[in-house]
């Protein structure tokens, strides 16, 4: 069965840092989304991703947050200067159609230091 | 206000015991998705369900049934006699067609089964 593949799995880094968590979602998949958990906490939206563009992004998902399609099969989210309450797992998503559902990833456990 | 409500935490139950994982929901959409997620220990979310709002057939998979009904806007969820691997944190989720497609979900249900 295809997969969203996530990468790391795990990643530490100091706070002010920036990282960049890379997803290669279902290749004929065309909504993109990032997701995020706070331990113990309910998973909030972040970001969807269409056609190239943002197609909604939450209040969470300000400044210092980007996404990115660098080429035809990754999708990117980078956190500019990583805060402690940064860290939380990260899940990315696709979907073939909207409201299809989405398949996850295993999510990218952040820790901010 | 939230949009999906768990008000189930934490549920214990013993090995081979029936368990309803209930969730609540709130749109003001005609069409919506509701969804069931599994989160295990190893934190992956795994999909268990999608429900569009015009089809409220129950529906049954294996040892999981979930009865949606829209005239108390609920979506629960039921394991028949339950197993140590149920063991998991369970999600249910909202989208909206009005909305985009962004998912809503609610708290989790923890869900404990003892051996």
């Amino acid at each position: 069965e295809p997969e969203v593949t996530q990468t790391p799995s795990h990643q530490v880094t100091q706070m002010g840092q920036e990282v960049i968590l890379r997803c290669v979602p279902i290749s004929n998949h065309l909504y993109f989304y990032w997701y995020r958990q706070i331990l113990g906490q309910k998973v909030e939206f972040l970001v969807s991703f269409y056609n190239n563009e943002i197609s909604e992004k939450s209040e969470i998902f300000d400044d210092q947050f980007s996404v990115e399609r660098p080429d035809g099969s990754n999708f990117t989210l980078k956190i500019r200067s990583t805060k402690l309450e940064d860290s939380a797992m990260y899940f990315c998503a696709s979907s073939e159609a909207q409201i299809l559902g989405y398949t996850f990833g295993s999510g990218t456990r952040l820790t901010v230091v | 206000a939230q949009k999906v409500t768990q008000a189930q935490t934490e549920i214990s139950v013993v090995e081979k015991e029936d368990v309803t994982l209930d969730c609540v929901y709130e749109t003001r959409d005609t069409t919506y998705y509701l969804f069931w997620y599994k989160q295990p220990p190893s934190g992956e979310l795994v999909f268990l369900i999608r429900r569009n709002s015009f089809d409220e057939q129950n529906e049954i998979s294996g040892r999981y049934s979930w009865n949606f009904q829209k005239s108390t806007s609920s979506f629960n969820f039921t394991i028949t006699a339950s197993q140590v691997v149920d063991s998991a944190v369970y999600f249910c989720a909202l989208s909206e067609a009005g909305t985009g497609n962004q998912f809503y979900f609610g708290t989790g249900t923890s869900l404990t089964v003892i051996p």
